[in-house]
Order: C-alpha cells, then sequence, then structure tokens
C-alpha cells in the first residue's frame, strides 16, 4: 500500500497570505495524485488532478506541482472562502490512499 | 445535472449487515469507474473500495476485504455497497464517487464527481 504522508496537518494563515501544502508518497507514483478540498459539511470537490491539472471552475491561485514522490498544493493568496481541509490521493495503484489532511484555518 | 445520491445508511449493531445504495444521473454512469469512500466523524478521508465500468474489476481497501462488497448495476444507473460483519470502527459517512477514467477495466484516474455521502453508525 502507498502511504501518502501530508504536511503541515494544520494551518493558520491570514488572507492574502501564499499557503502551501506538501504530499510525500512512499513509493514513485508518477503524476497520478490528485487534490481535494473539502469545506465543513460539504463533501470533497476535486481541485487538481494529475498534479497539476486544475479541475473546471476551480479558481486560478490554486496550483499543483510536483512528480515521483513528492507533491506540492500551493495557494496563492488566501481568501476566506479557502477555509477548508485539504486531501492528497493517489490512483497509482490500488488499493488507492489518501493523506491525512491539512486544515486550513483563516486567522 | 450531475446527481449521486447515496442512501441506506442508518444505525446497526456490531456484526450486522448493511446494504449502501447510489443511483446516479446525469453523467454516463455505463462508462465509468465507481468509488466508494468513507470519512469516520471528524476524521480523514478513508478510500473503501472501487469497480470497473463493466464490474469486470474490483478492489478493496483491507480494512474492510472480505466484508464489504461493492457491485453495481447498470441497466438501473446504481452503485452498491454490501456491507457484512460490521464493526464499530466502520462508523462513517460513506461517499459513493464517480472515477474520471473513461472505459477502463482497472487503470484509475482517481474520484471526480461525489455524492453527499450516508451516515453509517455502528453501535450497541
Amino acid at each position: 500500500e502507498i502511504v501518502l504522508t501530508q504536511s503541515p496537518e494544520f494551518q493558520s494563515v491570514t488572507p492574502k497570505e501564499k499557503v502551501t501544502i506538501t504530499c510525500r508518497a512512499s513509493q514513485n507514483i508518477g503524476t497520478e495524485l490528485h487534490w481535494f478540498q473539502q469545506r465543513a459539511g460539504q463533501s470533497p470537490k476535486v481541485l487538481i488532478q494529475y498534479a497539476s491539472h486544475s479541475s473546471s471552475g476551480v479558481p486560478s491561485r490554486f496550483s499543483g506541482s510536483g512528480t515521483g514522490t513528492d507533491f506540492t498544493l500551493t495557494i496563492n493568496g488566501l481568501e476566506a472562502e479557502d477555509a477548508a481541509s485539504y486531501y492528497c490521493h493517489q490512483s497509482s495503484s490500488f488499493p488507492q490512499t489518501f493523506g491525512q489532511g491539512t486544515k486550513v484555518e483563516i486567522k | 445535472q450531475v446527481q449521486l445520491v447515496a442512501s441506506g445508511g442508518g444505525v446497526v449493531h456490531p456484526g450486522g449487515s448493511l446494504r449502501l445504495s447510489c443511483s446516479v444521473s446525469g453523467l454516463n454512469f455505463t462508462d465509468f469507474g465507481m468509488h466508494w469512500v468513507r470519512q469516520a466523524p471528524g476524521k480523514g478521508l478513508e478510500w473503501v473500495s472501487f469497480i470497473s465500468y463493466d464490474g469486470s474489476f474490483r478492489s478493496s481497501a483491507d480494512s474492510v476485504k472480505g466484508r464489504f462488497v461493492i457491485s453495481r448495476d447498470n441497466s438501473g444507473n446504481t452503485l452498491f455497497l454490501q456491507m457484512n460483519d460490521l464493526r464499530r470502527g466502520d462508523t462513517a459517512v460513506y461517499y459513493c464517487t464517480r472515477d474520471g477514467m473513461w472505459r477502463s477495466s482497472s487503470k484509475s484516474a482517481g474520484p471526480d464527481y461525489w455524492g453527499q455521502g450516508t451516515l453509517v453508525t455502528v453501535s450497541s
């Protein structure tokens, strides 16, 4: 099983600041890594697919990068509506797995 | 309008069974694989199970293997999860999700569309 380790687990950020969340895979997964956002009380929503491809309708302040074992989700200019938990997910092999999540709070 | 409506959750005793259903509309159900993903109260997301578009390939997490069975009815656009020998650790909201890969028997693009989830509570 591929283990995904996210960091940090919690981040308190001022609006307009830049947020960086990392996800490390226990083995090479190429670019088969996806990012999800889950606001409180809502279902998750896909943000980034295949490491760097933004899903339709996702604001341009969200971007993803990485390949192999190290990946990054960046929010350039945090907005209040970005308060949420963020999860990475690998579809490279079964069983598929999620990172443990990063909670982003607005100061 | 894309809709994935999960149902069948409820309260069940340890060792009991439940069958979850997910009715899908607004997307080509028969062309895509499907997943179940769960989330225990206050916890993160856990991938549970996947079935290919034609039902020929299935995979499950070790934590549910031998107890949960995923299936689908392509004529009725419905996904199922038969859950047997339920344990307290299975308490969670269960989400049905569509996979982003078109007509693949074993490759996956991961979940893209998500339903609203149904709550399963295992308690005596």
